[in-house]
């Protein structure tokens, strides 16, 4: 089956520690996506990658690192440093940059307490 | 700057009847247009899509209308069922621009 896995489905973490979220696509899509949503609020883009070994920021990358060594991986780190870290991850994955849409994953709530 | 709005946070629909989701955007080189439909705890999943050189596209019981004079899109469900009840996300993007601009949702309750 094609698709988008990320794990765990639920993650608590104490505050202070850093976090990593996985995602992982046999879909062979060459763009990667991060995203967060909150309560009441859309999706909010993280982190990007077009392909491998390259990503750029999204709208709240602060707090956040990513890496892309593999075209079908693209983990998430959750840092100490970002303020309000619960909330619903989001990871999606599309064929090209523009023109398709993008295909998500089942989604990671995070708590941190 | 929210480049893509969705003004009702809510809108309840009897069965059968027909639902109207709207979506406007204040960013004109947008020129390819989708909406989402997302259950709680799962991610959204793609439903239609629509590129500027069209002003409808059918799917089904979906149709996306849009009018770019007005900078405004909608998605028209017909007939409603219940398993559309769910939030319903629009998103654009343009050429040039790697991301995808979601709006704040729509919930659409179906009710029996």
């Amino acid at each position: 089956d094609g698709g988008i896995t990320q794990s765990p489905k639920y993650l608590f973490r104490k505050e202070g520690q850093n976090v990593t979220l996985s995602c992982e696509q046999n879909l062979n899509h060459d763009a990667m996506y991060w995203y967060r949503q909150d309560p009441g609020q859309g999706l909010r883009l993280i982190y990007y990658s077009q392909i491998v070994n390259d990503f750029q920021k999204g709208d709240i990358a602060e707090g956040y690192s990513v890496s892309r060594e593999k075209k079908e991986s693209f983990p998430l780190t959750v840092t100490s440093a970002q303020k309000n870290p619960t909330a619903f991850y989001l990871c999606a994955s599309s064929p090209g940059v523009h023109g398709y849409e993008q295909y998500f994953g089942p989604g990671t709530r995070l708590t941190v307490t | 700057d929210q480049q893509v709005k969705q003004n009702s946070p809510s809108l309840s629909v009897q069965e059968g009847r027909i639902s109207i989701l709207n979506c406007d955007y204040t960013n004109s080189m947008f020129d390819y247009f989708l909406w989402y439909k997302k259950y709680p705890a799962e991610g959204p999943t793609f439903l239609i899509s629509i590129s500027s050189i069209k002003d409808k596209n059918e799917d089904g019981r979906f149709t996306v209308f849009l009018n770019k004079s007005a900078k405004h899109l909608s998605l028209h469900i017909v007939p409603s069922q219940p398993g559309d009840s769910a939030v319903y996300f629009c998103a654009a993007s343009y050429f040039g621009n790697e991301k995808l601009t979601f709006g704040t949702g729509t919930r659409l309750t179906i009710i029996p």
